[in-house]
């Protein structure tokens, strides 16, 4: 199984501090992605990394891919309360075997 | 065009109900995918679609049933659901499989 496992399962900040989450999988990989979730909603890509890289930063998102621990962290800098979502991540097999999400991180970011 | 577009957004059926979910993808993407989430879970994957065949299915209950007519449309039919299988149903679609997945909205499945 792909299957990527967040920690922690539930994270809650203050608006401006940064919040990391982390993600843990099996085998060897493709790519990894991060998504996010609002309530009751589709999820939203946001970031997809390969396994050749070992950083990649859009806006105010950084993820890391550290491929020998197989592990991925996924870093969210001065957070607003608009980030407050679920986030997953999904490790996707090195033949383009789909993908599994893992159980998510709940954040919630507080005024 | 970047959006994956679900319909109904909401269905209450009986368990002797046969009905249908739709989903439509103008971006030319060849691989689509159905996905079920229930509360405070992760979306399980159900069905994928690559090149409009069937490529993985998760051992799902035949009481689903995937069907892909074309590259941008794909279905889900349903006939004698369980109440257990109430939960928000989210259709995927990527350029290529195990590139980045755009969702539609999901239709939220109730079963009396």
């Amino acid at each position: 199984s792909q299957q990527g496992e967040e920690d922690p399962q539930a994270l809650s900040i203050q608006e401006g501090e940064n919040a990391t989450m982390n993600c843990s999988y099996k085998t060897s990989i493709n790519n990894l992605q991060w998504y996010r979730q609002n309530s009751g909603r589709g999820l939203v890509h946001l970031i997809l990394i390969r396994s050749n890289e070992r950083e990649k930063h859009s806006g105010r998102l950084r993820v890391t891919l550290d491929t020998s621990k197989k592990s991925s962290s996924l870093l969210i800098t001065a957070s607003r309360a608009a980030d407050t979502a679920s986030y997953f991540c999904a490790a996707v097999g090195r033949y383009g075997q789909n993908f599994v999400f893992g159980p998510g991180t709940r954040l919630s970011v507080l005024p | 065009d970047t959006e994956v577009t679900q319909t109904p957004k909401h269905l209450v059926m009986g368990m002797t109900n046969k009905k249908s979910l739709k989903c439509e993808q103008h971006m030319g993407h060849r691989a689509m995918y159905w996905y079920k989430q229930k509360a405070k879970k992760p979306p399980e994957l159900m069905f994928v679609y690559s090149y409009e065949k069937l490529s993985i299915n998760e051992s799902v209950p035949s009481r689903f049933s995937p069907e892909c007519p074309n590259s941008s449309l794909l279905n889900l039919h349903l006939h004698a659901l369980q109440p257990e299988d109430s939960a928000l149903y989210l259709c995927a679609s990527s350029q290529v499989r195990g590139g980045e997945l755009f969702f539609g909205e999901g239709s939220r499945l109730t079963v009396l």
